[in-house]
């Protein structure tokens, strides 16, 4: 299996662009979580979602944030507009019970 | 008060050394512990499941102390490939399936 797949890895964009992030999960995983890592916050989770059903979203920041998935095996995490704040490592993990699958995360720069 | 709570460090270990640092968690209804290991600039990934009894992995051992409500890592025989950073994590209850709670992280530098 090549594990959890985000893309894209890299994404520089300027304030005010949309941004859309990527996730396909290890298959059979029945849970799907979005992060945003920090060095001032630390790991944030932002939203996940059980067999595609968002749960929990109490942690996404504000509006401009959404996340869907649209089946077993796509996630999109989406930010529109995008702010310089919004600047982080954001990792997608999906996991069959406990043990969480991390992805290799999109590193997000905002200008 | 955060839910889960770490030193940061970094601890600075002698390679061979011993090194232990200690999370502690708020909501004793927590189900679950685990500690997973992040390397600079890369995702976290599992290092161990920590069970009521206590549990170890080669030079890795992991406590779990219910009634003072922490966890524990200890890592003997430190490694360089031992540097990074030690995520503490907890899962809750039942109401929240699914959904962990990590610390901070603690760093560990382990030196020639």
């Amino acid at each position: 299996d090549a594990g959890v797949i985000q893309s894209p890895r890299h994404e520089v964009t300027e304030m005010g662009q949309e941004v859309t992030l990527r996730c396909k999960p290890i298959s059979g995983h029945d849970y799907l979580f979005w992060y945003r890592q920090t060095m001032m916050r630390g790991l944030e989770l932002l939203i996940y979602f059980n067999n595609n059903v968002p749960i929990d979203d109490s942690g996404m920041p504000e509006d401009r944030f959404s996340a869907k998935m649209p089946n077993a095996s796509f996630s999109t995490l989406k930010i529109q507009p995008s702010e310089p704040r919004d600047s982080a490592v954001y990792f997608c993990a999906s996991s069959p019970s406990d043990e969480q699958f991390f992805g290799p995360g999109t590193r997000l720069t905002v200008l | 008060r955060k839910e889960v709570e770490q030193d940061p460090g970094p601890f600075n270990v002698p390679e061979g050394a011993t090194v232990a640092f200690n999370c502690t968690y708020s909501n004793s209804a927590s189900q679950s512990f685990f500690w997973y290991r992040q390397d600079c600039r890369k995702e976290p990934k599992l290092l161990m499941s920590v069970y009521s009894s206590g549990n170890e992995d080669g030079r890795f051992t992991a406590q779990l102390n219910r009634a003072s409500q922490y966890i524990s890592l200890l890592i003997r025989d430190s490694k360089l490939s031992d540097s990074a950073t030690y995520l503490c994590v907890v899962k809750g209850t039942t109401d929240s399936w699914g959904k962990l709670q990590f610390g901070a992280g603690t760093q560990v530098v382990v030196t020639p």
